[in-house]
């Protein structure tokens, strides 16, 4: 099947520092990437959408400035936490969609994110 | 608005017992619905999905699931658990098109030995 890597899959930093994650498509082109957030034992809450050569989709709730997320390529999307806060700590999950018919969903390992 | 509902938050099996992971879904149109693995600190790994074909769905590692529409359920099962089988499982929906998932709260299933 079709694989997503994200890198990195752990950084700690300190509070007031930018974060940059990012999510590739390794085997084939993804129109569409979506990040996801998880906090323990809890489930996936969608962040954005992101499209290629598009600005991305916040959900509501997210704050735009805060979650920058770039999608320059058809297999690169980044997040970028900016200024980070230790409420950001969280684990952070992207997903990359074929464009095929059945919206199938590839998803990343995820990236543990810790502010200090 | 789509929704998922897994009931149960944690379900614990004896090895060799059925699995029977419950979804019900909320959707206005025909959905798509899929389940979802994740072992811990790791990303989440397709089981099987429903895409409006075969109602009887049959996915990776002996897990199956039936699209009821008019229980409007998706349960997963296995008839024999696996001590590798314990994992957190996300039943989640969406509309066909270039939509987004919407995941319910998961389920931790737990298996003894």
């Amino acid at each position: 099947g079709a694989v997503v890597s994200q890198h990195p899959s752990r950084v700690i930093c300190k509070s007031g520092t930018s974060v940059k994650i990012e999510c590739r498509s390794l085997d084939f082109q993804a129109t569409t990437m979506f990040w996801y957030r998880q906090f323990p034992k809890q489930s996936l809450m969608l962040m954005a959408t992101s499209n290629e050569g598009s600005k991305a989709t916040y959900e509501q709730g997210v704050e735009k400035d805060k979650f920058l997320i770039n999608h320059a390529s058809l297999t690169l999307s980044t997040l970028t936490v900016t200024s980070a806060h230790p409420e950001d700590s969280s684990f952070y999950i992207c997903s990359a969609q074929t464009s095929g018919v059945y919206n199938e969903q590839f998803f990343g390992p995820g990236t543990r994110l810790t502010v200090l | 608005a789509q929704s998922v509902t897994q009931l149960g938050s944690h379900v614990s099996v004896s090895e060799g017992a059925l699995v029977l992971l419950r979804c019900n879904y909320s959707s206005s149109v025909p959905p798509y619905l899929f389940w979802y693995v994740q072992y811990p600190n790791q990303g989440l790994q397709l089981l099987l999905k429903y895409t409006s074909a075969a109602t009887l769905v049959k996915g990776i590692n002996g897990f199956e699931a039936e699209f009821k529409k008019s229980e409007t359920s998706f349960h997963l099962t296995k008839p024999s658990a696996h001590m590798s089988d314990a994992a957190e499982y996300f039943c989640a929906v969406s509309d066909p098109g270039n939509t987004p998932l919407v995941f319910g709260k998961g389920t931790r299933l737990s298996v003894i030995a």
